[in-house]
C-alpha cells in the first residue's frame, strides 16, 4: 500500500511564525503535490513539484512556498503565518502518468492565531 | 479554466435508500475522473476514477459512468449503509496539465441513518 505521512495531524502558530508543514511518501512517486481544503470550496492545489528540486506554483500559491530536497519529502512552508491560511492541508502523491492515481496523507489542520 | 460541480449537502439517506450524488464537469481537454471519499478525520481515498467517455468506474459497490455529451459523472450506490457516511469529492484530471493535478468540486456530505 502507498503510504503518505504528514508529520502533524494538528498545529496551532501564531501570526507572523514561520510554519513548516512536512510530506513523506514510500512509492518513489516523482510528482508530489500541496492543496489546501476549505468548506465549501473543496481543494485548492497551492504548489506541485515533479522531481528532487523542481516546483511549480499552483492555482493559489501566495503566502506559501516549497522545498523538495530529496524525492520522498516535499515541505510546504508558511514564511509569514496569517490569520487567512487557518485551513486543513492535504499532501498528496501521483503514481505516474499513465494510472494517474494521486494517493493523500490524513491531513494536517492549522490554525493560525 | 476546467471545473467541477456537484450537488450541495449535506444529504441525508436512511440505511439501504438508493443514492445519487450528482458531478459535471467543464474542460477543454480530455481529462479522467474521479470520485473521492473523505471519512471523519481522515485525508482523501480514491474510490473509483473513469478515464474515458463511456468507461464506468466501480468500486465497493459505488459506480459512475464518463458521459462526454452531458458533461457528467455523477455517482450512485444502490443500498447505502451507515458505514458509506463521509464527504464524498467529484474531480477531474488532465494527466499532462500541471503535474495531473486534481480540479475538485465543492465536497457533497453525505450522512446515513440507522
Amino acid at each position: 500500500d502507498v503510504k503518505v505521512t504528514q508529520s502533524s495531524r494538528y498545529l496551532v502558530k501564531r501570526t507572523g511564525e514561520k510554519v513548516f508543514l512536512e510530506c513523506v511518501q514510500d512509492m518513489d512517486h516523482e510528482n508530489m503535490f500541496w492543496y489546501r481544503q476549505d468548506p465549501g470550496l473543496g481543494l485548492r492545489l497551492i504548489y506541485f513539484s515533479y522531481d528532487v528540486k523542481m516546483k511549480e506554483k499552483g492555482d493559489i500559491p501566495e503566502g506559501y512556498s516549497v522545498s523538495r530536497e530529496k524525492k520522498e519529502r516535499f515541505s510546504l512552508i508558511l514564511e509569514s503565518a496569517s490569520t487567512n491560511q487557518t485551513s486543513m492541508y492535504l499532501c498528496a502523491s501521483r503514481e505516474g502518468i499513465a494510472k494517474n492515481i494521486q494517493y493523500f496523507g490524513a491531513g494536517t489542520r492549522l490554525s493560525v492565531l | 479554466g476546467d471545473s467541477v460541480t456537484q450537488m450541495e449537502g449535506p444529504v441525508t439517506l436512511s440505511e439501504e435508500a438508493f443514492l445519487t450524488i450528482n458531478c459535471t464537469y467543464t474542460a477543454t481537454g480530455y481529462p479522467s475522473l474521479f470520485w473521492y471519499v473523505q471519512y471523519p478525520g481522515e485525508g482523501l481515498q480514491l474510490l473509483l476514477k473513469a478515464t474515458k467517455a463511456d468507461d464506468k468506474g466501480s468500486n465497493k459497490g459505488f459506480e459512475a459512468t464518463y458521459r462526454k455529451e452531458t458533461t457528467s459523472f455523477h455517482l450512485e450506490k444502490g443500498s447505502v449503509q451507515v458505514s458509506d457516511s463521509a464527504v464524498y469529492f467529484c474531480a477531474l484530471s488532465d494527466p499532462y496539465n500541471q503535474g495531473g493535478k486534481l480540479i475538485f468540486g465543492q465536497g457533497t456530505e453525505l450522512s446515513v441513518k440507522p
